[in-house]
């Protein structure tokens, strides 16, 4: 499975929008990007996946250039609500391969 | 809505105990997931199954084993309880990984303290 480098921590005031990177430069061909937010004292929960361009929905974008090396998750306007940690994943989404998750970049977002 | 419940959200346990860690779902999920997390680690996993009766090792096996005995139930169990074993416990279950916005969905997890 591809490895994936992102920020430990980021800090945000509310009402910015924040970008958290991810890089993962032996990403394969079939290999989907995934990004998984954890709360504390929850189980992580989907977010967002994509695999090449743009992919946006209610909760956050995803960006990934033409190379798909890295990818950026996109949070519009945070709220002191979406202080978590973030996950990004890269791997088969065909078959039964396993969900392997780095160690996440914590974001605090602060009044 | 899926469901992914862990039987205990907080468990004591003596050193050299016998503990079992149940996790059941409730959407027919073929995949299931064990992981432990533990701070600056992030998640780490388990073991994993892709069917009943069926378990792969994941990145850390050691001292833990699994059972499936049914496709609703994984079971995490440690055979002899140790205190590096402390840990807070996830467990997941997932459609087989295929297409697009295949997730997998989280328990609230079990904190295991071994004292």
């Amino acid at each position: 499975l591809a490895k994936t480098t992102q920020p430990i921590s980021m800090d945000s005031y509310e009402g910015q929008e924040v970008n958290i990177t991810c890089s993962h430069n032996n990403i394969a061909t079939n290999d989907y990007i995934t990004w998984y937010q954890q709360f504390p004292s929850q189980g992580p929960r989907f977010i967002i996946q994509g695999y090449k361009t743009k992919v946006t929905n209610e909760v956050a974008s995803l960006f990934i250039p033409a190379d798909r090396k890295s990818s950026t998750l996109s949070l519009p306007r945070v709220s002191l609500s979406d202080t978590a940690v973030y996950y990004c994943l890269v791997g088969l989404t065909v078959g039964n391969t396993p969900l392997v998750f780095g160690k996440g970049t914590r974001l605090s977002v602060i009044a | 809505d899926v469901k992914v419940t862990q039987s205990s959200r907080y468990l004591v346990k003596r050193t050299g105990e016998k503990v079992f860690l149940e996790c059941v779902q409730d959407m027919d999920h073929e995949n299931m997931f064990w992981y432990r997390q533990d701070p600056g680690l992030g998640l780490r996993l388990i073991y994993f199954s892709y069917d009943v009766k069926m378990k792969e090792k994941g990145d850390i096996p050691e001292g833990y084993s699994v059972s499936r005995e049914k496709k609703e139930r994984f079971s995490l169990i440690l055979e002899s309880a140790s205190t590096n074993q402390t840990s807070m416990y996830l467990c997941a279950s997932s459609l087989p990984l295929r297409g697009l916005n295949t997730e997998a969905f989280f328990g609230q997890g079990t904190r295991l303290t071994v004292v």
